[in-house]
């Protein structure tokens, strides 16, 4: 069983550039959610997908935007890219709807270069 | 977002018992405490979890104090391989997690 899986591992993009970054969830979970985390700092919520709608949404401005397909995997996009975005890209899925006992499970991360 | 302190750093020798603590004094009564680690590289481990008793699993013990306002992660024998940065986190409505800066654990050969 194939844990959470994202994609590219690593990026590099220049400045106004666009991105678009991938996960695939743990097989039989429904919800992804999308955190960035800044070197040094502890992971910061972005927002989460359900039924291929954003449900939550953290404190991120709207240069970044998501996408969840049929199959639960998800896209995370961020447009207009400043040196400030580089970060690693942390995705996680779950079960929507379970109880505050449930665990997130995290995939690998990609690590966003902005030059 | 309900809030959790931790300590920057901690250091263990290897073998030795490990007690990272952490205080939430503004947990609600259907919070469930998370600990999870991070390997430098890696997204965030699940370690363990628990409401208001004490929980052990084959990764580590969770204690919750009786007013639920601090709890500890025991590690029984720190191995090089728990050398990760520890987060507590509160988990109440919705599927978020808070996370904090977390502790650094340096596991001393």
């Amino acid at each position: 069983d194939a844990g959470v899986t994202q994609s590219p591992t690593h990026l590099i993009k220049t400045r106004g550039q666009q991105v678009t970054l991938r996960c695939s969830p743990k097989s039989g979970h429904d919800t992804v959610s999308w955190y960035q985390q800044a070197l040094g700092q502890g992971p910061q919520f972005i927002f989460q997908y359900y039924e291929e709608e954003e449900r939550q949404r953290g404190n991120f401005p709207d240069r970044f935007s998501g996408h969840q397909f049929p199959n639960y995997s998800s896209e995370l996009n961020v447009n207009a890219l400043l040196l400030g975005d580089s970060a690693l890209y942390l995705c996680a899925s779950s079960l929507f709807g379970g109880s505050s006992a449930d665990t997130q499970y995290f995939g690998p991360g990609t690590r966003l270069t902005v030059l | 977002d309900a809030k959790t302190t931790q300590p920057n750093s901690m250091e263990s020798n290897e073998e030795e018992p490990v007690h990272l603590p952490c205080n939430h004094s503004t947990i609600s009564g259907t919070d469930y405490i998370h600990w999870y680690r991070q390997l430098p590289s890696q997204g965030p481990e699940y370690v363990i979890h628990g409401l208001t008793s004490n929980v052990n699993n084959r990764m580590a013990s969770l204690a919750i104090a009786e007013d639920r306002k601090s709890s500890t992660l025991i590690l029984h024998r720190a191995t090089l391989r728990d050398a990760a940065v520890y987060y507590c986190i509160l988990r109440g409505t919705g599927n978020q997690f808070y996370f904090g800066t977390g502790t650094s654990l340096t596991v001393i050969p």
